[in-house]
């Protein structure tokens, strides 16, 4: 089955400790995304990646770094900066559609829970 | 600056109830349109978008949309509502040309059986 791969589903770390979320997609999409979700606050855009190797801060980037080195990977790292590191992490693809924009919808991950004790 | 506002935070129904949920958005430029589903314990899921052409979209599970341009806004529908309908339901945006999406805060929703 195609979809996106989100592992661990729940994490536990402790304060000061960076930690790697992990997101894998097998739809061949161009465009992965990193969101935050907290209650009340909907989805907050952390990362997203057009192609590989190459990504822009979303409007939540601080505390947060990404990689893509391969099309079907977009890890997350939660660095110690993070003042709130708390919450549910949610990635999604989508397809890159003509003249470069993603007006397709997007596909979501099932998510991982942090929490930092 | 660009946002997505849900008016309705909370809504709790009945079933065979008539259902409408809120969604306004502030973007300057041409937008495409979505709802996404979450039920307890799933993932996101899309219900409905728009891009162009018939400002009523229709989605799954009886759920329909209408975009008014002129108010800004991407109201969700359906006639009669489910039990099995009980989730959080959120407003997206996403502008043309960009790949940024931008999501409202969500409306939690509880069907009374």
């Amino acid at each position: 089955d195609g979809g996106i791969t989100q592992s661990p589903k729940y994490l536990f770390r402790k304060e000061g400790q960076n930690v790697t979320l992990s997101c894998e997609q097998n739809l061949n999409h161009d465009a992965m995304y990193w969101y935050r979700q907290d209650p009340g606050q909907g989805l907050r855009l952390i990362y997203y990646s057009q192609i590989v190797n190459d990504f822009q801060k979303g409007d939540i980037a601080e505390g947060y770094s990404v990689s893509r080195e391969k099309k079907e990977s977009f890890p997350l790292t939660v660095t110690s900066a993070q003042k709130n590191p708390t919450a549910f992490y949610l990635c999604a693809s989508s397809i890159v559609g003509l003249a470069g924009s993603s007006y397709n919808e997007q596909f979501f991950g099932p998510g991982t829970r942090l929490t930092v004790l | 600056a660009q946002s997505v506002s849900q008016h309705n935070h909370h809504v709790i129904l009945s079933e065979a109830a008539s259902l409408e949920l809120g969604c306004n958005y502030s973007y300057g430029g041409t937008v495409n349109l979505f709802w996404y589903v979450q039920y307890p314990g799933q993932h996101l899921q899309l219900l409905l978008k728009y891009f162009s052409g018939d400002p009523l979209v229709k989605g799954i599970k009886g759920f329909e949309a209408e975009f008014i341009k002129s108010k800004f806004s991407f109201n969700l529908r359906k006639p009669s509502v489910q039990w099995s309908d009980t989730a959080e339901y959120f407003c997206a945006v996403n502008g043309e040309g960009t790949y940024k999406y931008i999501f409202g805060t969500g409306t939690r929703l509880k069907v009374l059986a």
